[in-house]
């Protein structure tokens, strides 16, 4: 595709649900990132894919966060349980090789946990 | 542990004036550095990426500094207009390790 594209753009979860946010990178890009904002901050490292390998997950908060990209192509991040500090905006970045060049960001997910 | 310090209080100038904006880094030693520019509800947009080797890099009316000795960064947009208005995050990073670490970003508003 043209750009990074998440879905959903928003989503409202109650306490104790589990959600999934989609991220379908650039076309032909090796690395994809996820990062976690929270407002007035910078984003913060989550995890990192080269093709299908998940080759740096030590930013996850807990084991409440999953995240996944099996073909090496659209990636996935699960939150299971979800609680009210989980509310954030969930960015996904692609870069076109292994070497960490120019990030690719999408418009993010903006989760809000009630 | 890698600590990355940006102007916290945001940045007020008139337009046509040059905008700088600091990133200090801390306990790291990045190859490279990249600054990004992100407005309220999108995601960051790529500017400048600078090695270790290089001193200095423009781009338009964008300047990018990067001193190893100091640990110290600069961005500086000249001639600055209103649509320069923006977060602007930098991002030093270690090669190795395949992952940007962001600042928290420093808010620009130019004046009319």
């Amino acid at each position: 595709g043209a750009g990074v594209s998440q879905s959903p753009r928003y989503k409202v979860a109650k306490r104790g649900q589990d959600v999934a946010l989609r991220c379908d990178p650039i076309s032909g890009h090796v690395s994809l990132f996820w990062y976690q904002q929270a407002l007035g901050q910078g984003p913060e490292f989550l995890t990192y894919f080269q093709n299908e390998a998940q080759l740096d997950k030590s930013g996850l908060p807990s084991d409440r966060f999953f995240a996944e990209r099996p073909e090496g192509s659209v990636s996935t991040l699960k939150i299971q349980r979800t609680q009210q500090e989980d509310s954030a905006v969930y960015l996904c970045a692609s870069s076109r090789d292994r070497n960490t060049g120019e990030l690719f960001f999408g418009e993010g997910s903006r989760l809000t946990v009630l | 542990s890698q600590k990355i310090e940006q102007n916290s209080e945001a940045l007020n100038i008139q337009e046509g004036k040059t905008a700088t904006l600091t990133c200090n880094y801390t306990n790291y030693s990045p190859a490279y550095l990249q600054w990004y520019r992100q407005d309220p509800g999108r995601g960051p947009v790529f500017l400048l990426l600078i090695r270790e080797n290089e001193k200095e890099k423009r781009k338009e009316r964008l300047k990018v500094t990067f001193d190893t000795t100091l640990k110290q960064s600069l961005f500086h947009i000249t001639a600055s207009q209103p649509a320069d208005s923006a977060t602007y995050l930098c991002a030093p990073t270690n090669g190795a390790t395949n992952k940007l670490i962001f600042g928290t970003g420093t808010l620009l508003a130019v004046q009319p």
